[in-house]
């Protein structure tokens, strides 16, 4: 699962900014699901996409949160109007099988913090 | 949605005894029980899993055991190491996504 790489790892926002943070699913995986680790919490699912297509996404909150993954280059979530409870590990994972929960593969995740 | 919730949140035990972990889920269409191993500041790492076809499976000094009319996995650490320490999560899928519980603590003490 070394093959899934997030960037950047670390992401430091004041209030009202924006975030971007990018997932590059491993070679061949076509399927990405993003999921938020709230400070010692366990990960929360927020949105299952599909090259081009979004799934499910039926966690993420209903303003300020998007995300997409586009037929060229990585996956991207975005914040935008960060608010100080956004502050958690985002981890994105890859899977290259439809709809299966057994073939995810996480990256290292991307820790964001907001002052 | 799911509802999963885990037993103990924390666990302290010697180096050399036996650890055991609980988790209690709701979705009874679950079919892929696992658990996972995450350290301070890094990614979840899958430690073993099951699929609910299988009753117990075991990988050394790790193995799970499901009882799926209870609607319960257990994850089950003999011999535990130091290094064993880290917070174990249990992960029951729900159609695609895995709902991960709150975690367990678990502290192995030299």
């Amino acid at each position: 699962n070394a093959g899934v790489m997030q960037n950047p790892r670390h992401l430091v926002r004041r209030r009202g900014q924006e975030a971007r943070l990018r997932c590059s699913p491993m070679k061949g995986h076509s399927h990405v699901y993003w999921y938020r680790q709230l400070p010692e919490e366990g990960l929360k699912f927020m949105v299952y996409l599909q090259k081009e297509n979004i799934i499910d996404e039926s966690g993420m909150p209903k303003e300020r949160f998007s995300a997409e993954f586009p037929k060229e280059g990585p996956s991207i979530l975005r914040i935008q109007q960060v608010v100080r409870g956004d502050s958690a590990a985002y981890f994105c994972a890859s899977s290259p099988d439809l709809g299966k929960a057994e073939t995810q593969y996480f990256g290292p995740g991307t820790r964001l913090l907001v002052l | 949605g799911e509802n999963v919730e885990q037993h103990p949140s924390t666990l302290s035990v010697q180096e050399g005894d036996s650890a055991v972990i609980k988790c209690t889920y709701s979705d009874s269409a679950s079919n892929y029980f696992p658990w996972y191993k995450q350290e301070l500041g890094k990614r979840p790492q899958l430690i073993i899993d099951i699929r609910s076809n299988v009753g117990e499976k075991k990988d050394q000094r790790i193995a799970v055991t499901l009882n799926k009319t209870a609607k319960h996995f257990s994850l089950h650490i003999t011999e535990t190491q130091p290094e064993d320490s880290a917070v174990y999560f249990c992960a029951p899928d729900s159609n695609y996504k895995l709902t991960f519980g709150k975690g367990t603590l678990l502290t192995v003490n030299p």
